[in-house]
């Protein structure tokens, strides 16, 4: 079936280090893939999306390529701040308009020290 | 900005109880979904509601789960007879399918505790 699946945590790391967050995919059809993100008491939020291969999604300094051939879609930032402290979630859809469900990974707490 | 709101925060219940965790979704959306996340493991998809009917559910949403849109405002998710196993973060989203950026705006979630 359609699923995620993403690096265990917890993640620590000391400020400016550089972040990966691996997540691979398996999907029927050609899905589109998420990063969302929890930060403390809130909500999940969208970070970054990428809707078809080789897409490239970025925000706030993090980015994540949509890799066909190897089914992946990681997660990277060049040098971490404190403020980035979270937890951060892979997710694929199958409907383009977004409409649909989602399918995410366990998420994975990435704490950053000063 | 508008967000997508949750009460309670944290809701203790017995086994065998009924509990509603309500949701207010942001106001010009048409699409309403709950989905869940037990400890330690996914974020799973339980329904996703449109046009005051649903629209999509997983193998989870069984009889003893129902979800309602009794006003324009809010959204609900009524679990019948909870079991140990329904314990888990529930989280409540909206989506605006007309919109490009195909992104469901989440609430912080509620934590559902059966003892």
């Amino acid at each position: 079936g359609d699923s995620v699946t993403q690096m265990e945590g917890p993640v620590t790391l000391s400020e400016e280090a550089f972040l990966t967050i691996n997540c691979t995919y398996t999907a029927t059809g050609y899905p589109s893939l998420f990063w969302y993100v929890q930060y403390p008491g809130e909500g999940l939020q969208l970070l970054l999306k990428a809707t078809k291969a080789d897409d490239k999604g970025s925000n706030k300094g993090f980015e994540a390529t949509y890799r066909k051939e190897t089914t992946s879609f990681h997660l990277e930032k060049g040098s971490v701040q404190v403020s980035d402290s979270a937890v951060y979630f892979c997710a694929l859809s199958l409907d383009q308009t977004g409409a649909n469900n989602l399918f995410f990974g366990t998420g994975t707490r990435l704490t950053v020290i000063p | 900005e508008p967000e997508v709101t949750q009460t309670p925060s944290h809701q203790v219940t017995q086994m065998g109880q009924e509990v509603i965790l309500r949701c207010v979704p942001i106001s010009n959306h048409l699409y309403f979904y709950w989905y869940r996340q037990i400890l330690g493991q996914k974020v799973e998809f339980l329904v996703s509601f449109y046009n005051n009917e649903i629209s999509e559910k997983s193998e989870i949403f069984d009889d003893q789960f129902s979800v309602e849109r009794p006003d324009g405002s809010n959204f609900t998710l009524k679990i019948r007879s909870t079991k140990l196993e329904d314990s888990a973060m529930y989280f409540c989203a909206s989506s605006d399918p007309g919109a490009s950026s195909y992104e469901q705006y989440f609430g912080p979630g509620t934590r559902l505790t059966v003892t």
